[in-house]
């Protein structure tokens, strides 16, 4: 079953734009840690953020938001005034004790910012 | 700080011939360490990690290998390639000291195209 589910396969915008990108995560677990990697065209994967699962603070960085709500187990991610160095595939990931603390990936959402 | 190395970053290699992809991690000891591969289009899939020399874990049963001969060096291999061992792989690295449920970080990446 697939753990991670990013149900957005393609986003595109136009520079300035916001844009958000939705993980959906399945675990059991009531200690567990969330990721976002970002892929650039280049393809190495950038890491982006870490969260455990006690810790139900948004974050802020930059451009960067993310708002974890475990009430949905969602952990959705916005870009606010996207610019076109945003363009890369996101993935969203999640790391849990009954499964060894092995990373699973959701598939990827690939942004594309036009100028 | 930390860096991760992968070589080649692109191989071109005929069906049925050897394999041998290359990874080290500079900055640290004793780290945890994972291959990963990503089809075409696809997110990663965890093939092999160690959490020493010498120990290595399967997730992917395959006609790859893994080895960890020095504590920062990780290799991928196979005896035969098949077409479908086509992907782009990636190493990545995490600390092994605070445990599994840290972040990894990933290297560069590996483009294997096989014909």
């Amino acid at each position: 079953a697939q753990k991670v589910t990013q149900a957005q396969t393609e986003i595109s915008v136009v520079e300035k734009e916001d844009v958000t990108l939705d993980c959906v995560y399945e675990t059991r677990d009531t200690t567990y840690y969330l990721f976002w990697y970002k892929q650039p065209p280049s393809g190495e994967l950038v890491f982006l953020i870490r969260r455990n699962s006690f810790d139900e603070q948004n974050e802020i960085s930059g451009r960067y938001s993310w708002n974890f709500q475990k009430s949905t187990s969602s952990f959705n991610f916005t870009i606010t005034a996207s610019q076109v160095v945003d363009s890369a595939v996101y993935f969203c990931a999640l790391s849990e004790g009954s499964n060894d603390y092995k990373l699973s990936f959701g598939a990827g959402t690939t942004v594309t910012v036009r100028a | 700080s930390q860096t991760i190395h992968q070589w080649p970053a692109t191989l071109v290699q005929p069906v049925g011939s050897p394999l041998s992809l290359e990874c080290t991690v500079e900055g640290t000891s004793n780290p945890n360490l994972y291959w990963y591969r990503q089809a075409a289009g696809r997110g990663l899939q965890l093939l092999f990690y160690s959490v020493g020399i010498g120990q290595i874990s399967s997730e992917v049963p395959q006609n790859l290998s893994a080895s960890r001969p020095q504590d920062r060096q990780f290799i991928l291999s196979s005896k035969k390639l098949l077409l479908s061992d086509s992907g782009f792989y990636l190493c990545a690295w995490g600390p092994r000291d605070r445990g599994r449920q840290e972040t990894q970080y990933f290297g560069p990446g590996t483009r294997l195209l096989v014909l």
